[in-house]
Order: structure tokens, then sequence, then C-alpha cells
């Protein structure tokens, strides 16, 4: 069955980076886009980033555009975030989640989510 | 960006009744939109997708309607189980966005 592992979370100050991995297993890797999504404490689903199949395309909030960069390495079926210059209001769940829809397809959704890393940005 | 109300953002609820959420966009987005569950401390499940397309598993008391700027999920017969937070997301076009989320609640 499909499993995604997110790491990496931790707490850091204001201006300071991280970079979160997510593992996945279950599904072929290489052959779908991928997410990160984020949920502030007790705040709704924000949607973050997403790197197609080939890391050919990527997409980013306006939240997090120039800050974050989303990346991945389909030969260690493993995602990333990398987090630039993060904010106190960066203090987020972060998950990870795979594409619903085959490449070339438009979006059915995001059908497979981690169980989320904490990110806590504080001074 | 398009963005994505929900209404009502609170619902109180009976186990059996019928529940309607409604989601509206701020430019229409044909069919591409999805319906998410989410229990407290759990991660969000798919719920459906492309507005009305049920995903493999989830119970048929759920349905999902609408296209353009109005989508409506109704869950037919509220289950114990079903007590959540909902949410819609917009699939295209990017960057994709989530309403604010519908608490039912007893």
């Amino acid at each position: 069955q499909v499993h995604l592992v997110e790491s990496g979370g931790a707490v850091v100050q204001p201006g300071r980076s991280l970079r979160l991995s997510c593992s996945a297993s279950g599904f072929t890797f290489s052959s779908y886009a991928m997410h990160w999504v984020r949920q502030a404490p007790g705040k709704g689903l924000e949607w973050l980033a997403v790197i197609s199949y080939e890391s050919s395309n990527k997409y980013y909030a306006d939240s997090v555009k120039g800050r974050f960069t989303i990346s991945r390495d389909n030969s260690k079926n493993t995602v990333y975030l990398q987090m630039n210059t993060l904010r106190v209001e960066d203090t987020a769940v972060y998950y990870c989640a795979k594409e619903g829809a085959p490449p070339a397809s438009y979006s059915s959704g995001i059908d497979y989510w981690g169980q989320g890393t904490l990110v806590t940005v504080s001074s | 960006d398009i963005q994505l109300t929900q209404s009502p953002s609170f619902l109180s609820a009976s186990v059996g009744d019928r529940v309607t959420i409604t989601c509206r966009a701020s430019q229409g987005i044909s069919s591409y939109l999805a319906w998410y569950q989410q229990i407290p401390g759990k991660a969000p499940k798919l719920l459906i997708y492309l507005a009305s397309t049920l995903k493999s598993g989830v119970p048929s008391r759920f349905s999902g309607s609408g296209s353009g700027t109005e989508f409506t999920l109704t869950i037919a017969s509220l289950q114990p189980e079903d007590f959540a937070t909902y949410y819609c997301q917009q699939l295209y076009p990017y960057p994709f966005t989530f309403g604010p989320g519908t608490k039912v609640d007893i």
C-alpha cells in the first residue's frame, strides 16, 4: 500500500532554513507528481507546492514563492521541501502528498497523504 | 489566484441527518474540484474529485455535484464517523487552493 513518511521537522529560529524530506513507497514514485501541504495549529489546509513526475514543472503558492523550493530524487523515491528565510507564520504541520492523476492528465486531487511533520519557527 | 469560500463554516447535526456543504469559487473552474475529510489529529482523506467522482472505497452516502463556480458535498445520512472537518480544493489552475473548511459537529 502507499506509504509516505515525512521527516526533518524541527524548532528553528526566524530567518533560518530547514529541509523536509518525504520517503515514498507502495507505488511507482517516478510516475506521479508530488505535493506539499501545510496546516498551521488550529487552522485550515494550505497548499504549498507541486513537482511533476520528472521535475520539469514546479508550482508554488504565493505565500512561499521565492523562499521554498520543491525537488525530488526518483532514484531514492524521495521528495524534498527546502525552506529558507523561515517566518513565525510558517509554523505548521507539513504534509507530503501524492497526486492522484497520472502525468499529462488534469489533477484528480491528492489521493494519499503522509502523517505530517511539525515545523515550529520561534525565537 | 482562485479563492474558495465554504458555507456554512460550522454545522451542527445528528446521526442520520442529510448534510449539504457548499463551496464557491471566485472564478469558473469547470469541474476541477475535490473534497476532503479531516478528522482531528489525522491527515486529510480524499472523498471526491472532479466535482462528482467518488474515490474508490469511499461510502456511497457521500456525493458531490456542481460545476463552474458553485459546488456541493452531500452526506445522505450522517454516520458517527463522519463528524469531521470538510475542505474543498480547486484543481486547476495552479496554485491549487483549499477552502477554509466546514466543521461538522454533533
